[in-house]
């Protein structure tokens, strides 16, 4: 069973500075995805890794993919309180069930 | 339709009753799941269902939850002698076609039902 990992869970960082949250899984999964959950909202897609080595970028969120490690990585530039949110990591096992990680709080203030 | 539709958005039962929930996904998404996320915690895969194979049930916690997908489109989630512990938000997301490597296979979620059990 596919086990996704992030951290930190919470995270709380002042405007205009940089971070990144981790995502770890424990098997074999080619494709990795981003969520974006607003409080009392639904999850929206943010970003579909489909490679090794992929990268995504819109606006100050940059998601990476290291498949040989088993690691996706969500890097935070220069944060704004728009983007305060809640950031859940994904990917699929035996190619059909999406399992999600534990999510990472995030809240960014002045 | 244009989304995920789901209902109700919220419902308040007794510790004990029946409910079900309803889901609608994306016209011609073969690929439709749900999820539990209690208050504050992460996404908790509960069943899957794809095109006329047999569901992947391997998420539900006990033999109180059931689903069913008629037609291969709406999607029914019922959960029989409610506890308290049910409490929870229940998400339903369909895809075009999971798994398939040549392509993105994003889900849409639909807004979710807000389950309370007194």
């Amino acid at each position: 069973e596919l086990k996704v990992e992030q951290n930190p869970l919470f995270l709380s960082m002042q405007e205009g500075k940089n971070y990144t949250i981790y995502c770890n899984y424990s098997t074999t999964s080619d494709r990795l995805y981003w969520y974006r959950q607003d409080p009392g909202k639904s999850l929206e897609s943010l970003f579909v890794l489909l490679s090794n080595g992929a990268v995504k970028q819109e606006g100050r969120l940059m998601a990476s993919l290291d498949t040989k490690a088993r690691l996706s990585t969500l890097h935070i530039t220069a944060a704004v309180h728009d983007l305060s949110a809640t950031y859940f990591c994904a990917g699929y096992y035996n190619t059909d069930k999406l399992i999600f990680g534990t999510g990472t709080r995030l809240q960014v203030f002045p | 339709g244009a989304g995920v539709s789901q209902s109700p958005s919220n419902k308040v039962t007794e510790k004990g009753k029946d409910v079900e929930l309803r889901c609608d996904p994306i016209s011609g998404h073969t690929a439709l799941y749900w999820y539990r996320q209690s208050l504050g915690q992460g996404l908790e895969f509960l069943i899957y269902f794809q095109g006329n194979s047999a569901p992947d049930k391997s998420g539900l916690p006990s033999d109180r939850f059931s689903a069913e997908r008629t037609g291969g489109s709406v999607s029914t989630l019922t959960i029989q002698r409610t506890q308290q512990e049910d409490s929870a938000v229940y998400l339903c997301a369909s895809s075009s076609r999971p798994g398939q490597s040549s392509g993105a296979n994003v889900l849409t979620f639909g807004a979710g039902s807000r389950l309370t059990v007194l």
